[in-house]
């Protein structure tokens, strides 16, 4: 079946580390996010990418890094600059961003903490 | 975006309809209501999106209204495996969307 993949389902960071999360889709979608989850909290855009060596800044970019090499796989990379890194990722893609009327679809996230 | 406005938390007999509101009043024309669900430690689900008329799939309708200012999402017979946060969104197009906190729906036996 057609979906998007996160891997690891947990991760476990040391301070000073950097730490990269993937995300693969076979929706043949163009377009792919990441979002970061609080406890409690919403959704918040880190990075998105609309083509194939392309990404643009979300709303709370900083300490995190993005590629977008293929078009079936964005990995975020959350770099030792991010200072508060726990938190659940999201990663989601849409068939194009600049197109209406086209849903994201998710995967089951990647939870992050801090040793 | 247009900013949405949801009640933080709602309850459900099971069996019955559930009916999740959401206040959009600054939406614009070419912006869509999209609604999404997240049970607890998954990735949300897409349930369904409308522009202007009312809207039903296998899952959910949506009710739109009129002016577009509001929308209802309704559940027609809501079952424990419902209960989860619920998110409304208005954009234009899926990308660089603002999920708030949404609605909590807990469904009763």
């Amino acid at each position: 079946d057609g979906g998007i993949t996160q891997s690891p389902k947990y991760l476990f960071r040391k301070e000073g580390q950097n730490v990269t999360l993937s995300c693969e889709q076979n929706l043949n979608h163009d377009a792919m996010y990441w979002y970061r989850q609080d406890p409690g909290q919403g959704l918040r855009l880190i990075y998105y990418s609309q083509i194939v060596n392309d990404f643009q800044k979300g709303d709370i970019a900083e300490g995190y890094s993005v590629s977008r090499e293929k078009k079936e796989s964005f990995p975020l990379t959350v770099t030792s600059a991010q200072k508060n890194p726990t938190a659940f990722y999201l990663c989601a893609s849409s068939l194009r961003k600049d197109r209406d009327g086209q849903p994201q679809h998710f995967g089951d996230g990647t939870r992050l903490s801090i040793l | 975006d247009a900013k949405t406005t949801q009640p933080p938390s709602m309850d459900c007999a099971e069996g019955r309809a559930a009916n999740l509101p959401c206040n959009h009043s600054t939406i614009s024309g070419n912006e869509y209501v999209y609604w999404y669900r997240q049970i607890h430690s998954q990735g949300p689900q897409y349930i369904i999106h409308g522009l202007k008329n009312n809207e039903t799939n296998e899952m959910a309708s949506l009710i739109i209204t009129e002016d577009r200012k509001s929308s209802t999402l309704i559940l027609p017979h809501a079952t424990l495996r419902d209960t989860a946060v619920y998110y409304c969104i208005v954009s234009r197009n899926a990308g660089k969307s603002t999920f708030g906190d949404g609605t909590t729906l807990t469904v009763k036996p």
